[in-house]
């Protein structure tokens, strides 16, 4: 089955510890996208990737990390999280790295730092 | 700037009737526009995707039309259920000859029986 998969699906954490979001396609997608969405603010991109070991800034980069060393998997990691970054977050690929076609999101990942 | 624009407030109908959603756009000249259903605490699906050389596209119950001249896209729900309840987003991509979509805010609709 097509799908993408993250984890974890929910998370408590607090404030500075490290954490990884991890995301993974088995549609061989060269792109892949991280997203936060927050009540009233919509979908806002953080960061994105074009293919293996290229990745770019999105809307909102500030306090998030990534990185694209295999082209199914595209972890978002907090350094160090803050309050701010609770959020519902959502991993996302599409089969070039010209996406007219359609994104394949993930289930989500709500997360929560106290 | 560059702005999508979904109504915020919900729409509410009666089952078996039309839904009709907007999306207006300004700043941009997208080469498509893309229409997402997305169920509460679940990732959005994509729905149907729509090219600027084309005014109108449908699929089962569900047609879109695309006016780059009014720089707007109705999303139509025919013969509507309580199972089409969701938030809708449309989506573009970014000007600057970039494909990545960017999303409207959504609109909820709410289909009561």
């Amino acid at each position: 089955e097509a799908q993408v998969t993250q984890n974890p699906r929910y998370l408590i954490t607090v404030t500075g510890k490290k954490l990884t979001v991890t995301c993974s396609q088995n549609m061989n997608h060269e792109y892949m996208s991280w997203y936060r969405q927050d009540p009233g603010l919509g979908l806002r991109q953080i960061y994105y990737s074009m293919n293996v070991e290229v990745t770019d800034k999105g809307d909102v980069p500030e306090g998030y990390k990534v990185s694209r060393k295999e082209k199914r998997n595209f972890p978002l990691i907090l350094e160090s999280p803050s309050p701010n970054q609770t959020s519902l977050y959502f991993c996302a690929s599409s089969f070039s790295g010209l996406p007219t076609g359609e994104l394949f999101f993930g289930e989500g990942s709500r997360l929560t730092v106290l | 700037s560059q702005k999508i624009e979904q109504n915020s407030e919900a729409l509410n109908i009666q089952e078996g009737k039309t839904a009709t959603l907007t999306c207006n756009y300004t700043n941009y000249s997208p080469a498509y526009l893309q229409w997402y259903r997305q169920d509460p605490g679940r990732g959005p699906v994509f729905l149907l995707l729509i090219r600027e050389n084309e005014k109108e596209k449908r699929k089962e119950r569900l047609k879109v039309t695309f006016d780059t001249t009014l720089k707007q896209s109705l999303f139509h729900i025919t013969a509507s259920q309580p199972a089409d309840s969701a938030t809708y987003l449309c989506a573009l991509p970014r000007s600057g000859g970039s494909y990545i979509p960017t999303f409207g805010r959504g609109t909820s609709l709410i289909v009561h029986p």
